[in-house]
């Protein structure tokens, strides 16, 4: 069975600390990940996706990396704002079907 | 683009009556879309994909005959719990996507709570 799993499950820190929440996928053999941003009541916001063939991408503050040998990819975010508290949740699509896996997310708490 | 709606946001209904929450892909056409329930605090869980024109195929553990799913056109699938109980209150999402290798695009959810 693929399992995603992301770690911490909670975090809070301080505002404009840079962070990193990590995810980890029990069979390398992914088509791609996803990392989603999902505030309380509401839906997904897709924020960066990783083709199996690349190692990271880039956008704005966010740096999402991946390294399929290992099994893990990581969020970066940079010098956090309290507007970017929210529960991130990482999805790996592991064929061109793309039926997603979810982790478990981690709910980020920036404290002003 | 890429913007899927779903209506209702929200929803309250008595124990034993049916609801039906439309997901909507509102500037493309949508030939697969997907179900997914959520828990308080818990991640998403596929329920089930349609394919427009087929029947869906449901994830295990999932009951077709409670969780009716119709994808009758390219943009409109809908989802209809029967005979709901308390324990059907969760968080419902659909997602879209226009081609088998393309991305999923999420719906905003409805909040359906049975009392």
């Amino acid at each position: 069975k693929q399992e995603v799993t992301q770690i911490p499950a909670a975090l809070s820190v301080p505002e404009g600390e840079n962070l990193v929440l990590n995810c980890s996928f029990t069979d390398s053999a992914i088509y791609n990940l996803q990392w989603f941003r999902q505030d309380p009541g509401k839906g997904l916001t897709s924020l960066l996706l990783i083709q199996s063939s690349q190692r990271e991408q880039t956008s704005g503050r966010l740096n999402a990396s991946l390294d399929k040998s290992s099994g893990r990819s990581t969020l970066y975010i940079a010098a956090s704002q309290p507007g970017d508290s929210a529960t991130y949740l990482c999805a790996v699509n592991y064929n061109a079907g793309n039926m997603l896996t979810f982790g478990g997310g981690t709910r980020l708490m920036v404290k002003p | 683009g890429a913007v899927v709606s779903q209506h209702p946001s929200w929803v309250i209904c008595k124990s034993g009556t049916s609801v039906k929450i439309e997901c909507r892909s509102l500037d493309f056409q949508a030939t697969t879309m997907f179900w997914y329930r959520q828990f308080p605090k818990q991640s998403l869980m596929l329920m089930a994909t349609s394919n427009e024109g087929s029947k869906a195929t449901y994830e295990q553990g999932v009951e077709k005959d409670k969780f009716l799913i119709n994808h009758a056109s390219l943009t409109l699938s809908t989802l209809t719990v029967t005979s709901a109980h308390p324990e059907d209150s969760s968080f419902y999402i659909c997602s879209a996507r226009y081609r088998v290798d393309y991305e999923q695009y999420f719906g905003p959810g409805t909040r359906l709570t049975v009392t």
